[in-house]
This record gives structure tokens, C-alpha cells and sequence, in this order.
């Protein structure tokens, strides 16, 4: 059964800080992964990685896909509060004709000032 | 260009009552889902449709949830004779026909509170 595991659960920075969260996957067809951040209502796109080692990049996040190890890292620099969400990591499963997204648990990040 | 677009935003239904819960992708996406967070957990797939089509219903519970996509109007996703552990946010996605569907684009959610 095709799965996305996040860690950590959550995570308190201040500030400033540099986090990196990281999402591994167990699929039979990979196709690609996707971020996504949620605050309080819907997530939001981030990004999506269909290619190893290709830093995909927009202003101070950035997410790199290590399709050998099947893992993907999304990194966030200069944290501001406004970063505080929960950011999910999600990929399309099924086979067939489904597009359906599984999605891991997600890591509740908070920044602090 | 506006985005997806779910109605109503919160609604609070009483045990054994119906909830409708509506979608309207965004202009030109053809390919809906209807995902559901319950509390404490994440994003769970339910259905995906396309105008007339219920492509896959693999995560929809049997009994008492149902969705539609007519060719005209929202998508509708409906739950009969709700309990309290239908209580959840219910997020609508979509996407467009191309690009295999991977993209998908999320709605704001309805926040169904069963009482």
C-alpha cells in the first residue's frame, strides 16, 4: 500500500531560524510529490518534484526529491511567523485512472518572534 | 481567475439530518475530489469525479455518503443521516484535464460540526 511518512510531527523554531522538514514515500508507480501548507483553512501549493537531485526554489523555500532513497526535504530559510502552518507532503497513489493524492500527517510548524 | 469555491464555509447539522456540501472548481478544471480532515488527522482522500463520471470512490465510506458532478453546476458531495463522526473539514480539489491530474488545486473546506 503506497505511502508518505512526514517528520517531525512538529517543531517550534524562532524567527530567523533554518528548518527543514522531510517527507519519505513508499509507492508502486511513482509519478511525483507534492508540498503543500495549510493554515487554517486550505492548503496551499508549494511545489511538485518529478526529478532527483532539481532544487525547486521560491523565495525562501526551496524542495529537493531524492527519487534513489525516496525522500524529499522541503527547506525554509530566514523563517518569519507567517510561516507557522502545517506543511503536507502528498503524492498520487492508486494506479489506474485515480489521481488521488495521499497525503503524510504533515508537520505542524511554529515559528516564534 | 478565481479559484475553487466551496459553500457553505461551516454548517452545523443535528444527528439524522442531511448534509450538501457543494464545489465549483476552477474555470477550466474538469477533474474534482472531495478529500476529508477529521481532527488530529490529515488529509484523507474520499472521491474523484469528473462532469458525469465518478472515476473513483475507493475512499467513500458504503453507506450514507454519496457525490455527483453534473454536467451543469457544482459538484455535490452528501451525507445522509449524519452522526457526530461525520463532523470534519471537507476539502474540494481540482485540476485540470491535462497534466495527469497531479496539480490539484484546493478549495477553503466546509466545516460540518454534527451535534
Amino acid at each position: 500500500e503506497d505511502k508518505v511518512v512526514q517528520s517531525p510531527l512538529s517543531l517550534v523554531v524562532h524567527e530567523g531560524d533554518t528548518v527543514t522538514l522531510n517527507c519519505s514515500y513508499e509507492v508502486t508507480n511513482f509519478r511525483s510529490l507534492l508540498w503543500y501548507k495549510q493554515e487554517k483553512k486550505a492548503p496551499t501549493f508549494l511545489f511538485m518534484l518529478t526529478s532527483s537531485g532539481i532544487e525547486k526554489k521560491s523565495g525562501r523555500l526551496s524542495s529537493i526529491l531524492d527519487k534513489k532513497e525516496l525522500f524529499s526535504i522541503l527547506n525554509i530559510t530566514a523563517t518569519q511567523t507567517g510561516d507557522s502552518a502545517i506543511y503536507l507532503c502528498a503524492h498520487p497513489g492508486g494506479g489506474g485512472a485515480t489521481n488521488k493524492l495521499i497525503f503524510g500527517t504533515g508537520t505542524l510548524l511554529a515559528v516564534q518572534p | 481567475n478565481a479559484g475553487v469555491m466551496q459553500n457553505p464555509r461551516h454548517l452545523v447539522r443535528r444527528r439524522g439530518q442531511e448534509a450538501r456540501l457543494r464545489c465549483s472548481p476552477m474555470k477550466g478544471h474538469s477533474h474534482v475530489y472531495w478529500y476529508r480532515q477529521l481532527p488530529e488527522e490529515g488529509l484523507k482522500f474520499m472521491v474523484y469525479l469528473q462532469k458525469e463520471n465518478i472515476i473513483d470512490e475507493s475512499g467513500m465510506p458504503k453507506e450514507r455518503f454519496s457525490a455527483e458532478f453534473p454536467k451543469e453546476g457544482p459538484s455535490i458531495l452528501r451525507i445522509q443521516q449524519v452522526v457526530r463522526g461525520d463532523s470534519a473539514a471537507y476539502f474540494c480539489a481540482s485540476s485540470p484535464p491535462s497534466a495527469g491530474g497531479d496539480t490539484q488545486y484546493f478549495g477553503p473546506g466546509t466545516r460540518l460540526t454534527v451535534l
